[in-house]
């Protein structure tokens, strides 16, 4: 596809359950990020993944949250035993490479129930 | 935590007028970018501007750039009740890749 796809776009999980979340970047781009953005909130940076090496996951929140990027391209990014403060928008961007713009998916909405 | 910090918070205008918003940071950067997003949406990149350049124009945006103030403001000429939508200053610090955004300025534009 032109963009950057995100699957779900919506998931309802029940306290306690795990989740995963897809990203399918821009064929051909690097840098991959993940994001989580609270209501009314700007994103927060999560994990950073050049091809298949995460180089950054300063900002995952817990040992919970997990991310990979096994062969460079699709990204998926793992929540364990969901709790009701992981309820945010979840974003995923790409970028073919360092100072140059990042382009987003349109998210997967995560509601813990 | 967010690096950047948006002024104002939220913002009402009329179509026609301009809209301008600031963005504050706190570290060295490589380059500074805005964004939009529109409600319930991904966001959208309207403009980088890198540390040694001033000031950028895209059509109707204008940035500027003071690394040694650590702030930015984008300017919006001529608006339409189309740039209605929440807009991010981020930043690319130096020595990371990551972009850290700002808390964003919520703009109306009514017709």
């Amino acid at each position: 596809g032109a963009g950057v796809s995100q699957s779900p776009r919506y998931k309802v999980a029940k306290r306690g359950q795990d989740v995963a979340l897809r990203c399918d970047p821009i064929s051909g781009h690097v840098s991959l990020f993940w994001y989580q953005q609270a209501l009314g909130q700007g994103p927060e940076f999560l994990t950073y993944f050049q091809n298949e090496a995460q180089l950054d996951k300063s900002g995952l929140p817990s040992d919970r949250f997990f991310a990979e990027r096994p062969e460079g391209s699709v990204s998926t990014l793992k929540i364990q035993r969901t709790q009701q403060e992981d309820s945010a928008v979840y974003l995923c961007a790409s970028s073919p490479r360092r100072d140059t713009e990042a382009f987003f998916g349109q998210g997967t909405r995560l509601t813990v129930v | 935590s967010q690096q950047g910090e948006e002024d104002p918070q939220a913002l009402s205008i009329q179509e026609g007028e301009n809209a301008t918003m600031n963005c504050s940071y706190k570290t060295s950067i490589n380059n500074l970018q805005w964004y939009r997003q529109n409600s319930g949406r991904g966001l959208v990149h309207l403009i980088l501007i890198r540390s040694n350049e001033r000031e950028k124009h895209s059509g109707r945006l204008r940035v500027t750039l003071d690394t040694s103030k650590k702030s930015s403001s984008l300017l919006i000429t001529a608006s339409r009740a189309a740039d209605t939508a929440s807009y991010f200053c981020a930043t690319e610090v130096t020595g990371f890749q990551k972009l850290v955004f700002g808390t964003g300025t919520r703009l109306l534009v009514s017709p």
